[in-house]
C-alpha cells in the first residue's frame, strides 16, 4: 500500500524557516517524480513544487521561488521542502504528492502555521 | 502560465441526477506527439487529501465508480457525475499537468439540493 507521510509542520514566525519532510513508502520511490501542493485555510489547491525521480530537476511556483527548496533522498524514501523567509499568506496545509505527471497519491497533509 | 477556470463555482443537484462541472484552460492541454490531454481531475473531502477520479482528461483512476466520467478536448473539459449520491459532496478540482507550473481550477462545490 502507497503511504506518503508528512512532518515538520507547526508555528512559525513571519520571516522564519521550517524544514518539512515526507516519508513514502509501498512504491518505489527513486521512480517517480514528486511534488508539494498546499492549501490555505478555505481556499483552493496551490501546486508549489516538484521534482524529478533522481532528484537532478526541480520546478517552483514564482511566489516561492528563491526561498523554498525541494529535495530527496533516494536511499531514505523522503522527500523534502526547506521553506525559507516564511509569509502570513502561506499558512496552509502542505501535502506531499507522488506523480505519474497527474498527481497521484496523496499524503494527509501537514499543517503550517505562520504567525507572530 | 496556464490558467483554469472552472464554472460553476458551486452546484447543487438532487440525489440521483447528474452533475456536470466545467473546466477551462487559457491555452491547449493537447500535447500533437502523444494526442494526449494533460488534464486531471480530483475530489477533496474535508479532513481528508484529495483524490485523484480522472486523468488524461477521461481515464478513470482504479476504484473509482463509473458514475464519474471526464470529457473534452484541447481547451475545454468536463467532469460528469451522472446520478448523483450522497458520498460524492466535495469539493471537485480540475488540473493542467502539461507545463509547470502545473495549475488548478479555483474548485467547485457540490452539495445535494
Amino acid at each position: 500500500e502507497v503511504q506518503l507521510v508528512e512532518s515538520g509542520g507547526g508555528l512559525v514566525q513571519p520571516g522564519g524557516s521550517l524544514r518539512l519532510s515526507c516519508a513514502a513508502s509501498g512504491f518505489t520511490f527513486s521512480s517517480y517524480w514528486m511534488h508539494w501542493v498546499r492549501q490555505a485555510p478555505g481556499k483552493g489547491l496551490v501546486w508549489v513544487s516538484r521534482i524529478n525521480n533522481d532528484g537532478t530537476s526541480t520546478s517552483y511556483a514564482d511566489s516561492v521561488k528563491g526561498r523554498f527548496t525541494i529535495s530527496r533522498d533516494n536511499a531514505k524514501n523522503t522527500l523534502y521542502l526547506q521553506m525559507n523567509s516564511l509569509r502570513a499568506e502561506e499558512t496552509a496545509v502542505y501535502y506531499c504528492v507522488s506523480s505519474h505527471g497527474y498527481l497521484a497519491q496523496w499524503g494527509q497533509g501537514t499543517l503550517v502555521t505562520v504567525s507572530s | 502560465d496556464i490558467v483554469m477556470t472552472q464554472s460553476p463555482d458551486s452546484l447543487a443537484v438532487s440525489l440521483g441526477e447528474r452533475a456536470t462541472i466545467n473546466c477551462k484552460s487559457s491555452q491547449s492541454v493537447l500535447y500533437s506527439s502523444n494526442n494526449k490531454n494533460y488534464l486531471a481531475w480530483y475530489q477533496h473531502k474535508p479532513g481528508q487529501p484529495p483524490k485523484l477520479l480522472i486523468y488524461w482528461a477521461s481515464t478513470r483512476e482504479s476504484g473509482v465508480p463509473d458514475r464519474f466520467s471526464g470529457s473534452g478536448s484541447g481547451t475545454d473539459f468536463t467532469l460528469t457525475i451522472s446520478s448523483l449520491q450522497a458520498e460524492d459532496v466535495a469539493v471537485y478540482y480540475c488540473q493542467q499537468y502539461y507545463s509547470t507550473p502545473y495549475s488548478f481550477g479555483q474548485g467547485t462545490k457540490l452539495e445535494i439540493k
